[in-house]
């Protein structure tokens, strides 16, 4: 069974912090990637789709990049705002990872 | 443009009642559809997966089936519900693997 991997498990920072987190995945057979955005009462939202080694995707404050020698993925998030709180999740072939729930407080 | 609409939104049901959820897909054709759960505290499960009407596969044993009758329906049924059945119930759809899921608002099912 594909083991996604994902840390920390929630993550609770100030506002205009930067923050990351990690997606981890075995490193044979990879595919793609995906990085989604789940706010509470809402369904998860794409955010990036990352298929090569080195891969890095940008989308506002919010950027991703992949190794897949290495199987891990990390996104950044650049002066954290209270919109940005939610967790994110990243999926590999069907398989998602449990999140990482993150909190800004303003 | 795709459209995906997955109901009802939320859903309280005894235990040993029959559930359905229904999920549609409109703006394209022969998409792939996924059935996944997150129950409390926990990630999103996959329990069912379709390529194509009338071919569904399972990813985990337990008490819930689901059927593809049209090329953009995908239905979630089980006979009797148990209590470990509650969770939250999303339907997606992508064009492949390669590509992202546009998923549903979500069923919050409590079985009590």
């Amino acid at each position: 069974i594909l083991n996604v991997e994902q840390s920390p498990q929630s993550l609770h920072v100030q506002e205009g912090d930067s923050t990351n987190f990690t997606c981890s995945f075995p490193s044979s057979n990879f595919y793609a990637l995906h990085w989604y955005r789940w706010e509470t009462a809402k369904s998860p939202e794409a955010l990036f789709v990352m298929t090569l080694n080195g891969d890095e995707k940008k989308k506002g404050r919010i950027s991703a990049t992949l190794n897949t020698k290495e199987g891990y993925s990390y996104l950044y998030i650049k002066g954290s705002q209270p919109e940005d709180s939610a967790t994110y999740l990243c999926a590999l072939k069907l398989i998602f990872g449990t999140g990482t729930r993150l909190q800004v407080f303003p | 443009s795709q459209t995906i609409h997955q109901w009802p939104a939320t859903l309280v049901q005894p235990v040993g009642s029959p559930l359905s959820l229904e999920c549609t897909v409109e703006g394209t054709s022969n998409p792939n559809l996924y059935w996944y759960r997150q129950a409390a505290g926990r990630g999103l499960q996959l329990l069912f997966y379709s390529v194509g009407i009338g071919q569904i596969s399972s990813e985990v044993p337990q008490n819930l089936s689901a059927s593809r009758p049209q090329d953009r329906q995908f239905i979630l049924s089980s006979k009797k519900l148990l209590l470990s059945d509650s969770g939250f119930y999303l339907c997606a759809w992508s064009v492949g693997p390669a590509y992202g899921y546009t998923f549903g608002s979500g069923t919050r099912l409590t079985v009590v």
